[in-house]
């Protein structure tokens, strides 16, 4: 079965500093990860994806990921946080081939940065 | 280009009402979910359909009923509501796995749902 982890609740930080947010998976085979950001109210929306190749991988408002195959990590990046990042953040993983198709996602981290 | 729409954005029922939530996409996508989204549980998938005509469990099914009839429309049924349904809904799509798309998923907004 493939799972998500993402051991933080919340993550604090402040405007212009560089933030991170935590994620981990298990899954059968080479990963498909996922990061989805939702704003109060509204539907999740895709920031970036790894498939394959390079590790980093770049994203929408300025994010980027780190694949990690020998920790089973994708950690979500920023240079320099804004307020309006502040939101909810959700990793999710799904097979590449075998295995179920179905993307599983984490509980969600919710970022807020402090002005 | 309106993506996933869902109808209706907000609902308050009684206790052992029925209701549909109804989902629309227009991006031709095979795959198609229900999700609800609850307090400190992050996402969890109800049901789900790899094409026209098909539906599947996912974790968490017991209370609700769904069909695709259509490629384009995803119905989730609620037949006897219950208090524990409180929650909002989010469907999505998304392309099948060997298309050359890596099946990244398209939410909509989301339907709140109270059963009183």
């Amino acid at each position: 079965a493939q799972s998500v982890a993402q051991p933080e609740d919340q993550v604090n930080v402040a405007e212009g500093n560089p933030l991170t947010v935590k994620c981990t998976y298990s899954v059968s085979g080479n990963p498909y990860l996922f990061w989805y950001v939702q704003y109060p109210n509204r539907g999740l929306q895709f920031l970036l994806k790894y498939i394959t190749g390079d590790n980093l991988v770049k994203g929408s408002y300025g994010f980027e990921a780190e694949f990690n195959k020998s920790q089973t990590s994708f950690h979500l990046k920023k240079p320099s946080a804004l307020v309006s990042d502040s939101a909810l953040y959700f990793c999710a993983v799904r097979a590449q081939s075998g295995g179920s198709y179905i993307p599983t996602f984490g509980r969600g981290t919710s970022l807020i940065v402090h002005p | 280009n309106a993506g996933v729409t869902q109808t209706p954005k907000f609902r308050v029922l009684k206790t052992g009402q029925s209701m549909t939530l109804l989902c629309a996409q227009d991006m031709n996508h095979e795959y198609m979910y229900w999700y609800r989204q609850d307090p400190g549980m992050g996402l969890r998938l109800i049901h789900y359909s790899v094409g026209e005509g098909t539906t599947a469990k996912g974790e968490v099914p017991d209370g609700y009923n769904v069909s695709r009839l259509k490629k384009q429309n995803f119905l989730l049924g609620l037949e006897s509501a219950a208090p524990s349904q409180t929650s909002v809904y989010f469907c999505a799509s998304s392309y099948p796995p060997g298309r050359g798309d890596t099946g990244e998923l398209f939410f909509g907004e989301g339907s709140r749902l109270t059963v009183l």
